[in-house]
Formats: C-alpha cells, sequence, structure tokens
C-alpha cells in the first residue's frame, strides 16, 4: 500500500522557474524523505525531514513538514535542465520506507 | 569506491523458468532492501534483511524468494510462480532497518520473453 502521494503527477517548468510539489500521507511517521529519480536509474536520496521538524533546507532545496496536515513540499528554486527527474516522498514508520507514485517535473532550457 | 551496484541491467526470463538479480554493496549496511517499480509508479517492496540470516516478507513477496549468507550481498529470485514480473527492480541498503536514509542501486529492468 503506497503511503505517501504525491501531487501534482506532473509538472513542465522553465530554466530559472521554481518548482513545487507536495506529499500528503495518511498515518504517523517518524520522518519523511525526498528522493530523485532519473529515467531508468536508482533512487538518489534528497533530503530528510525529522517528524518534530517544520522546515529544512539543502542547497536549492526546502522541505516543509506539517505533521497536523499530514503533508510535506518539497521546493526546487531556480531550476535547471538537470533537474528533470521524477521525484518520491517517502514515509517512514514502523521501520519501512513507503513511497508515493511521485511527481515527474520537466525543465526545459 | 564505496555503493550498491546490481546485475544484470536487462534481463530475459522464459516462461516457467526462475531467474537471479544480484545486488551487492560494500557500505558495510546491515539492512538491504528489494522493491519493484512498475511504469509511473512508487516502489513497492518485496522482501527485506536486516541482518545476515535473516529476511522478512514485504508488501508483494509472493512469486519471489531472497536469501542473506553474506552481509554484502541479497540475491533476489523471480520465480516461476510469478505470474507478472516484467518490471524495474531496485535493491537498497541503509546502517538499519528504520529511520535511515536509504541507498539505491542503478536497478534491474526484467523483461519476460
Amino acid at each position: 500500500s503506497q503511503q505517501g502521494e504525491e501531487d501534482p503527477q506532473a509538472l513542465s517548468i522553465q530554466e530559472g522557474e521554481n518548482a513545487t510539489m507536495n506529499c500528503s500521507y495518511k498515518t504517523s511517521i517518524n520522518n519523511l524523505q525526498w528522493y530523485r529519480q532519473n529515467s531508468g536509474r536508482g533512487l538518489v536520496h534528497l533530503i530528510l525531514i525529522r517528524s518534530n521538524e517544520r522546515e529544512k533546507h539543502s542547497g536549492r532545496l526546502r522541505v516543509t513538514l506539517d505533521t497536523s496536515k499530514k503533508s510535506s513540499s518539497l521546493l526546487i528554486t531556480a531550476s535547471r535542465a538537470a533537474d528533470t527527474a521524477s521525484y518520491f516522498c517517502a514515509t517512514v514508520s514502523w521501520g519501512k520506507l513507503q513511497f508515493g507514485a511521485g511527481t515527474q517535473v520537466v525543465v526545459t532550457p | 569506491d564505496g555503493g550498491i551496484t546490481q546485475s544484470p541491467k536487462y534481463l530475459f526470463r522464459k516462461e516457467g523458468q526462475n531467474v537471479t538479480l544480484s545486488c551487492e554493496q560494500n557500505l558495510n549496511h546491515d539492512a538491504m532492501y528489494w522493491y519493484r517499480q512498475d511504469p509511473g509508479q512508487g516502489l513497492r517492496l518485496i522482501y527485506y534483511s536486516q541482518i545476515v540470516n535473516d529476511f522478512q516478507k514485504g508488501d508483494i513477496a509472493e512469486g519471489y524468494s531472497v536469501s542473506r549468507e553474506k552481509k554484502e550481498s541479497f540475491p533476489l529470485t523471480v520465480t516461476s510462480a510469478q505470474k507478472n514480473p516484467t518490471a524495474f527492480y531496485l535493491c537498497a541498503s541503509s546502517i538499519a532497518t528504520g529511520q535511515e536514509t536509504q541507498y539505491f542501486g542503478p536497478g534491474t529492468r526484467l523483461l519476460v520473453l
């Protein structure tokens, strides 16, 4: 069963614009993680936010977590063509990661 | 050069055949995982192992088997009982099961002839 659900399913933007995607989940979590997957490749970990944190930054990435709404958002600022990928949120509960279906982001030059 | 490797990159299975996907890591991680990814979908957990000689079923274990005889290795066998094996298979590892980041291999794409 998928715990997290990303929204939107797909996003197309131009270089330099910001990209925002959201993740909603159903049950309580220990932490929430965001991963990136380039086409036909493995996943790469981007950022982890713990349940007692509200916001976290890593380079051009900003993640927020609202446990009262059971939701998280990932913001990529000043996007580049190399950011084209699928982005997945994964929630950790009972020691296991559960992934959403992902948001496919296309950044055009 | 540390990391997690999977082989082969592509694998073809004939009707009624068992095939084994390899996963090796030199990160000294205790926990290893196998996921299945279908087109346009997220990952679903097949099996995971917290420590050598121990493994647990995930959400979709039917038709699959694993072994964990060495810390570095966690092979996945797709048996003939798996009626719809065509998918992208991803192996991952983490320091321990629980809250930690998982590190993924490059994946194996399994196709049925």
